[in-house]
């Protein structure tokens, strides 16, 4: 089974800073890496699949990069309804797995 | 509007049993393939196990090999989880999810919005 290592686990940010979250799969998963976000008590919501690729009604300030064994997520300018947790999911091969998540907590 | 809504969910003994249900609405759900992924409290999510449009191919995260049966009923639009054998480690909350294909394979657009499962003495 392919591990998925997200970093950092937590991290605190001020509205307007730039955030990068990382992944890294333990093998080679081509571009098959999504990112979702989670607030509490709700479902994930489905931001960035093909590594790269927006989903539609996703803000452009949600940015994914990377191919191979590493990945980012980038968020250009925090809002304040960006506090939340973010998961990466590789979809490469069975079985599909997340990362830790990352908590994006106000500063 | 794409809806998935669980139900099932519940309190239930070690070693016990319990059937999850999702009813699905606003798609063409047999076009879909269908997920089940869950969230033990207060950490991250697990998928557990998926099924193809005709239900003629299932797969399952190791952990529920030979305890967990996921199922469908295209004619009723509903995918069903029946959990067995059940350990407090299964302890989660439940969610129902819709594959997307436009992904490339199995990344979810679409979530019910959970059901709680608490195996428990």
């Amino acid at each position: 089974a392919i591990r998925i290592t997200q970093s950092p686990s937590s991290l605190s940010a001020s509205t307007g800073d730039r955030v990068t979250i990382t992944c890294r799969a333990s093998q080679g998963i081509s571009s098959y890496l999504a990112w979702y976000q989670q607030k509490p008590g709700k479902a994930p919501k489905l931001l960035i699949y093909a590594a790269s690729t927006l989903q539609s009604g996703v803000p452009s300030r949600f940015s994914g990069s990377g191919s191979g064994t590493d990945f980012t997520l980038t968020i250009s300018c925090l809002q304040s309804e960006d506090f939340a947790t973010y998961y990466c999911q590789q979809y490469y091969s069975y079985p599909p797995s997340f990362g830790q998540g990352t908590k994006v907590e106000i500063k | 509007e794409v809806q998935l809504v669980e139900s099932g969910g519940g309190l239930v003994q070690p070693g016990g049993s319990l059937r999850l249900s999702c009813a699905a609405s606003g798609f063409t759900f047999s076009s879909y393939w269908m997920s089940w992924v869950r969230q033990a409290p207060g950490k991250g999510l697990e998928w557990v196990a998926n099924i193809k449009q005709d239900g003629s191919e299932k797969y399952y995260v190791d952990s529920v090999k030979g305890r967990f049966t996921i199922s469908r009923d295209n004619a009723k639009n509903s995918l069903y989880l029946q959990m067995n054998s059940l350990r407090a480690e299964d302890t989660a909350v439940y969610y129902c999810a819709r594959s997307e294909a436009y992904c490339g394979g199995d990344c979810y657009s679409n979530w019910g919005q959970g059901t709680l499962v608490t195996v428990s003495s």
